[in-house]
């Protein structure tokens, strides 16, 4: 079965550069979410999408900023990178049409480094 | 303010044995909370859901309780096996979109 895509898996970024990590959701999928995990953490809830629109938000810097384009997929773009930005970030899906809402499937992540 | 905290030590258990781990939260009235396992470097998997009107659920070697009164949930796997060395996330679902993740207790289970 198909699984949520993210990309890039691994990305290196210096300090006060941009970066856009990009999430496919699982088709026909209607909602996503995005997380930050940092070392030894527990995920860290950024900000939701349902049918293209921001469903939800949490602790997402000013500087990030994200959307969901008309095909699903999801941006989390991330300006004036700072090294505490280092961390995995991971995409999750799930579907309100399959009664399952609440069951969220996650990507495999993305790793990002603040040199 | 709003807190979920799980066994913040390890937990080590021997094969055949039963893994028990403990969520706890204050100052949510969750609909329903999730239990998820995560492997290093790898998304959380979701293992089960059970809501607030619910106080068991099971699902193989899988058991979750819920206890809002006490504001506790408690995982059980039994028969453990070292396949099930992972940690282990719980998560509440806060209204909206939303899900707090705790911060996860890692188990090992040794052969």
């Amino acid at each position: 079965a198909a699984g949520v895509i993210q990309s890039p898996r691994h990305l290196i970024k210096e300090k006060r550069e941009t970066a856009t990590l990009k999430c496919y959701p699982i088709p026909r999928h209607d909602t996503v979410y995005w997380y930050q995990q940092g070392p030894g953490q527990d995920p860290q809830f950024l900000i939701s999408f349902y049918e293209k629109m921001q469903s939800d938000k949490g602790s997402i810097p000013d500087r990030f900023s994200a959307q969901q384009f008309s095909d699903y997929h999801s941006e989390l773009n991330m300006s004036s990178l700072e090294l505490g930005d280092s961390a995995l970030y991971f995409c999750a899906s799930s579907s309100g049409t399959s009664g399952y809402r609440e069951t969220q499937y996650f990507g495999p992540g993305t790793r990002l480094l603040v040199l | 303010s709003q807190k979920i905290e799980q066994n913040s030590e390890a937990l080590n258990i021997q094969e055949g044995k039963t893994a028990t781990l403990t969520c706890n939260y204050t100052n949510y009235s969750p609909a329903y909370l999730q239990w998820y396992r995560q492997d290093p470097g790898r998304g959380p998997v979701f293992l089960l859901l059970i809501r607030e009107n619910e106080k068991e659920k099971r699902k193989e070697r899988l058991k979750v309780t819920f206890d809002t009164t006490l504001k506790q949930s408690l995982f059980h796997i039994t028969a453990s096996q070292p396949a099930d060395s992972a940690t282990y996330l719980c998560a509440l679902h806060t209204g909206g979109f939303k899900t707090i993740f705790g911060a996860g207790t890692r188990l090992f289970v040794k052969a």
